[in-house]
C-alpha cells in the first residue's frame, strides 16, 4: 500500500493568512490525489480531486498542486469557516488511502 | 446525491457488525461509480475497508479481507457491510461512500461501539 504523510499535524494561522498543508506519498502516484475538510462531529467533504480540479460549490480560494510523491492544498485567504482538519487520500475508481490529517487551528 | 448509514450503534466483541447504506438521489447502477465503506478512529484515521460495483464486484483491504463482506441490493437502492469477529479495535465511526474519479462523497457516518 502507498503510505501518504501530511505535514504539519497542526497548524496555527490567523484568518487572511495564505496556508500550505503538504501531502507526501511513501512512492509516486499513478492514479488520482484528493484532498477533503472535516469539522468536529461531520463527515469529510471533498474538495479537490485530480490534484487539481475544485469540486464543485467550493471557493475559489482552496487550491491543489503537485506530482509524484509531493502534494499540496493552499488556502490562498484563511477564512473563519476553514478551521478544520484536512486530509489527503490518493485513490483509484475504488480504493484509496489517507493522510493522517492536518488540523488547522486560530492563532 | 444522499447516502444514509443504518445499524446498530453497539455490538458485542466476536459479533458481527452489520450496516446498511441507502442511497437516494443517484442510481446503483451508474458506470464507474463504486459504493464503499470507510471507518474513522482517533489511533488509525481513515481505512478504507472495501467497495462494490453495481454488477457485484467487490474489493477488499487486504488486511480485513478474511472478515469484511459487502452486497447490493440495487431494487432497494441500498448496499451492506458484514464485518465479522468484532472486537474494541473496531470500534470506529463508519461512513458509506459513493467512490469514482472525482473523489469520495461521503454518508454522515454511524459511530458504532464494540462492547460488551
Amino acid at each position: 500500500d502507498i503510505q501518504m504523510t501530511q505535514s504539519p499535524s497542526t497548524l496555527s494561522a490567523s484568518v487572511g493568512d495564505r496556508v500550505n498543508i503538504s501531502c507526501r506519498a511513501s512512492q509516486p502516484i499513478t492514479t488520482w490525489l484528493a484532498w477533503y475538510q472535516q469539522k468536529r462531529g461531520q463527515a469529510p467533504t471533498l474538495l479537490i480531486y485530480k490534484t487539481f480540479t475544485l469540486e464543485t460549490g467550493i471557493p475559489s480560494r482552496f487550491s491543489g498542486s503537485g506530482t509524484g510523491t509531493e502534494f499540496t492544498l493552499t488556502i490562498s485567504s484563511l477564512q473563519p469557516d476553514d478551521f478544520a482538519t484536512y486530509f489527503c487520500q490518493q485513490y483509484n475508481s475504488y480504493s484509496g488511502t489517507f493522510g493522517q490529517g492536518t488540523k488547522v487551528e486560530i492563532k | 446525491l444522499r447516502l444514509q448509514e443504518s445499524g446498530p450503534r453497539l455490538v458485542k466483541p466476536s459479533e458481527t457488525l452489520s450496516l446498511i447504506c441507502t442511497v437516494s438521489g443517484g442510481s446503483l447502477s451508474r458506470s464507474g461509480h463504486y459504493w464503499g465503506w470507510i471507518r474513522q478512529t482517533p489511533g488509525k484515521g481513515l481505512e478504507w475497508l472495501g467497495s462494490i460495483y453495481f454488477t457485484g464486484a467487490t474489493y477488499y483491504s487486504p488486511s480485513l479481507q478474511s472478515r469484511v463482506t459487502l452486497s447490493i441490493e440495487k431494487s432497494r437502492s441500498q448496499f451492506s457491510l458484514n464485518l465479522t469477529s468484532v472486537t474494541a479495535e473496531d470500534t470506529a465511526a463508519y461512513f458509506c461512500t459513493r467512490q469514482f474519479y472525482g473523489g469520495v462523497v461521503w454518508g454522515q457516518g454511524t459511530l458504532v461501539t464494540v462492547s460488551s
